[in-house]
Formats: structure tokens, sequence, C-alpha cells
């Protein structure tokens, strides 16, 4: 059974950068992409971006310029760093390969 | 961005009921649009994808329907876990957009 981990820091001052990894366990990346999206709280999902094992990745554009994801096929990992964040960036973060199989959710604040 | 747009915003609903869910997008996302349940403090569950297909292990009382701009979910007898709340998300243009949320609630 696929089992996906998150972890990262959960307190954020702002302009700090948000980094968080992702671990597959019990499957793999192969032809899959692996994505993440982000619920504030109380409100609807939204995506954030997604990357391949290949490392070919595909952002939002409302992010793509504080957006860097990354792979380590290694160890069967992938990240999220978001620069520069504010209050608009709290959020349930989620990690999800193809769709199928999410992380627990990681809450992220920024707050000074 | 291809907005997605879901109605009703909430619903209330009895166990056995059948109820529908509509997701219109700005424009055609042929077939490629999936279905999540999400309940409170929980990831999203995948139900459907492109359009219609089954997630494996997802119940059969769930289905979906459609292709182009108008699509519904079909849950065929509401039951007790049934109650959370419903998104869609187009998967044919990035960014990859979710519906509002659709909250289904015991009557």
């Amino acid at each position: 059974q696929v089992q996906l981990q998150q972890w990262g820091a959960g307190l954020l001052k702002p302009l700090e950068t948000l980094s968080l990894t992702c671990e597959i366990h019990g499957g793999s990346f192969s032809g899959y992409y692996c994505s993440w999206i982000r619920q504030p709280p109380g409100k609807g999902l939204e995506w954030i971006g997604e990357i391949n094992q290949s490392g070919s990745t595909n952002y939002n554009p409302s992010l793509k310029s504080r957006v860097t994801i990354s792979v380590d096929t290694s160890r069967n990992q992938f990240s999220l760093k978001l620069s520069s964040v504010t209050a608009a960036d709290t959020a349930v973060y989620y990690c999800a390969r193809g769709g199928i199989n999410w992380g627990q959710g990681t809450l992220v604040t920024v707050s000074s | 961005d291809i907005q997605m747009t879901q109605s009703p915003s909430s619903l209330s609903a009895s166990v056995g009921d059948r109820v529908t869910i509509t997701c219109r997008a700005s424009q055609s996302v042929t077939n490629y649009l999936s279905w999540y349940q999400q309940k409170p403090g929980k990831a999203p569950k995948l139900l459907i994808y492109i359009a219609s297909s089954l997630q494996s292990g997802v119940p059969s009382r769930f289905s979906g329907s459609g292709s182009g701009t108008d699509f519904t979910l079909t849950i065929s007898s509401l039951q007790p876990e049934d109650f959370a709340t419903y998104y869609c998300q187009q998967g044919h243009s990035i960014p990859y957009t979710f519906g509002q949320g659709t909250k289904l609630e015991i009557k």
C-alpha cells in the first residue's frame, strides 16, 4: 500500500522560505506526476505544481516566481520550496502522487 | 486559467437519497475531470477520474458523467460516511484548477 509522509517547518515569519518534503513509501514515482496542493484554513484547494521522475516540472503561474519543486529519486522524495512567504501563504500543504495517494498534510502558518 | 464552478455550494440530504453535484468549466476540459471527497481534517480522496472512471476501492454508488464543460457527480444512495465536501478538478490545462467545493450535510 502506497503511503506518502510529509514534513517541514510549520511556523514561518514573513519573507522566509517555506520548505516541505514528501517521501513515497511502498511505491515509486514511475509513471506519475507528484504534486503539491494547498488549502487555506476553511477554504478550497489550490494546485501549486507538479514534478515527474525525470524532474520535469509544471507550476501554477500565480506562484511560479516563488516556487521550486525538486525530486530525489534515490530517496523516493520530492520537495517544495516557496520563497518570500506572507500571511496569504498560510495553509495546509498536501503532497500527492497522481492524485491517488496523498500525504497527511502540514499546516504552515506565516506570522510575525 | 480555467474556472471551475460547482453547484450547489451546499446541500442537505438524508441517508438513502440520490444526490447530484454539478461542475461547470469556463472552457472545455474534454474529459480531464476528477472528483474528490474531503472530510474535516483529512486529505482529499480521489473518487472519479477521466470524468467517469471509478477509482479502485470506491463504492459503486458513486458515478461521474459529462464531457467538455459540464460534469456531474452522482451518489445513488447516500450513506452516513458520504457526508463530506466534494471538489471537482480539471486536469486539462495548467494550472489544474479546483471547484470551490460542495458541502454535503445531513438533513
